[in-house]
């Protein structure tokens, strides 16, 4: 069974620092890979969607890079804002339409 | 992408009673529909999969008869807990899926006291 695995589980960072948040998983027969944000108390925001066949996805800040074969993604958030404070969750796509969730980051800004 | 809502957004029942959630595919004909649950300071967990006209597929642990789904229509599915009991409480979560990109529901917070 796919396993998604998260780290780190929180961070804290100073307002406009670079971070990174990584992602693995344990199968690497995936159709895509996906990172979600989400708010204290609310549902998931689609943040970036990354086919199996792609290297890297980018939107504003954000760049998001897969490497299918050794089970890893990461998520590159440039110029932090206390806005992005939030939990960082990435999420693998498998037959069936079947979603694998990772554990989360928990991403906290400082201003 | 696909909208989906849910209601109600929060509930809060007393233990030995039944809930129904409800999940809405606004714009987008779901033959399939996912319902999760997330507990406190954890992240999703499948806990079925749910296809219009036919029975409910549950992941291993998940009561079928506890958590009773009807999928009766492309746009609603619904999600009863029955006899809800505190553990119950939790963040249910429905989505609807799209080549293998799925759209999910703002959630609903069950509180069982």
């Amino acid at each position: 069974k796919q396993e998604v695995t998260q780290i780190p589980a929180a961070l804290s960072v100073p307002e406009g620092e670079n971070l990174v948040l990584n992602c693995s998983f344990t199968d690497s027969a995936i159709y895509n890979l996906q990172w979600f944000r989400q708010d204290p108390g609310k549902g998931l925001t689609s943040l970036l969607l990354i086919q199996s066949s792609q290297r890297e996805q980018t939107s504003g800040r954000l760049n998001a890079s897969l490497d299918k074969s050794s089970g890893r993604s990461t998520l590159y958030i440039a110029a932090s804002q206390p806005g992005d404070s939030a939990t960082y969750l990435c999420a693998v796509a498998h037959t069936g339409n079947q979603f694998y969730f990772g554990t989360g980051t928990s991403l906290t800004v400082i201003p | 992408g696909a909208v989906v809502s849910q209601h109600p957004s929060w509930v809060i029942c007393k233990s030995g009673t039944s809930v129904k959630i409800e999940c809405r595919s606004l714009d987008f004909q779901a033959t399939t529909m996912f319902w999760y649950r997330q507990f406190p300071k954890q992240s999703l967990m499948l806990m079925a999969t749910s296809n219009e006209g036919s029975k409910a597929t549950y992941e291993q642990g998940v009561e079928k008869d506890k958590f009773l789904i009807n999928h009766a229509s492309l746009t609603l599915s619904t999600l009863t807990v029955t006899s809800a009991h505190p553990e119950d409480s939790s963040f249910y979560i429905c989505s609807v899926g799209e080549l293998y990109e799925q759209y999910f529901g703002p959630g609903t917070r069950l509180t069982v006291t």
